[in-house]
């Protein structure tokens, strides 16, 4: 059974640093894609970021140079690093299975970051 | 702010036929697969039609997609009070090198 659980979000304060992960199981991270895509409070998906099975990054806009997806192919976990965090950056934090051009096909339940004083 | 649009609300009453569009570009949806997801309230998204047109397992066939040119629709029919919920489209855009989101349809089952 495919299982994304995410953990580690949490009340930041403006200008902190937060890390959220994502415990994968019943299929192996290494090969695939794997995004992370985040929801404001009463809005649209918005993606974040994308890590390929080869290990290239890519970035939305907003978070670019703030934000860094990583993986630990031995764990199968999925990270986000997250830095000098914004107000606009308050939301549910998804990870997802696939992105690119082929689609996600699974969802974590999602972890909650909130940023603010 | 969103780069796919979408209708933000559309409603129908219980065995109707609604359709939800989803109109983009050629950098998106004209050379790219379009993607729905269903979002039931308090829940995470969950996949509806991958590549345009095709069901995972355990979609009901009331469910269907089409795409033309840069645009694309989700179809329900045979409404019933369980397809209550938000519903997004996505796709990849060449030119942003990233994945795109509509800002989603919530559906309102009179």
């Amino acid at each position: 059974e495919v299982q994304l659980v995410e953990s580690g979000g949490d009340l930041v304060e403006p200008g902190g640093s937060l890390r959220v992960s994502c415990a994968v199981s019943g299929f192996s991270i290494s090969p695939i894609y794997m995004s992370w895509v985040r929801q404001a409070p009463g809005k649209g998906l918005e993606w974040v970021a994308l890590i390929s099975s080869g290990g290239t990054t890519s970035y939305a806009d907003s978070v670019k140079g703030r934000f860094t997806i990583s993986r630990d192919t031995s764990k199968n976990i999925l990270f986000l690093q997250m830095n000098s965090l914004r107000a606009d950056d308050t939301a549910v934090y998804y990870c997802a299975k696939g992105g690119a051009k082929y689609g996600i096909d699974y969802w974590g339940q999602g972890t909650l970051v909130t940023v603010s004083s | 702010q969103f780069v796919l649009t979408q209708p933000p609300s559309a409603s129908g009453t219980p065995g109707q036929r609604v359709t939800i569009s989803c109109s983009g570009s050629g950098s998106n949806i004209g050379n790219n697969y379009v993607y729905w997801y269903q979002q039931l309230p308090g829940a995470a998204p969950q996949l509806l039609i991958f590549r345009n047109n095709q069901r995972p397992s355990g979609v009901p066939d009331r469910f269907s997609g089409s795409k033309s040119g840069a645009s694309a629709s989700l179809a329900i029919s045979g409404l019933r009070s369980e397809d209550e919920a938000d519903y997004h489209c996505s796709s990849w855009d060449d030119g942003l090198s990233g994945v795109v989101f509509g800002g989603g349809t919530k559906l309102t089952v009179l």
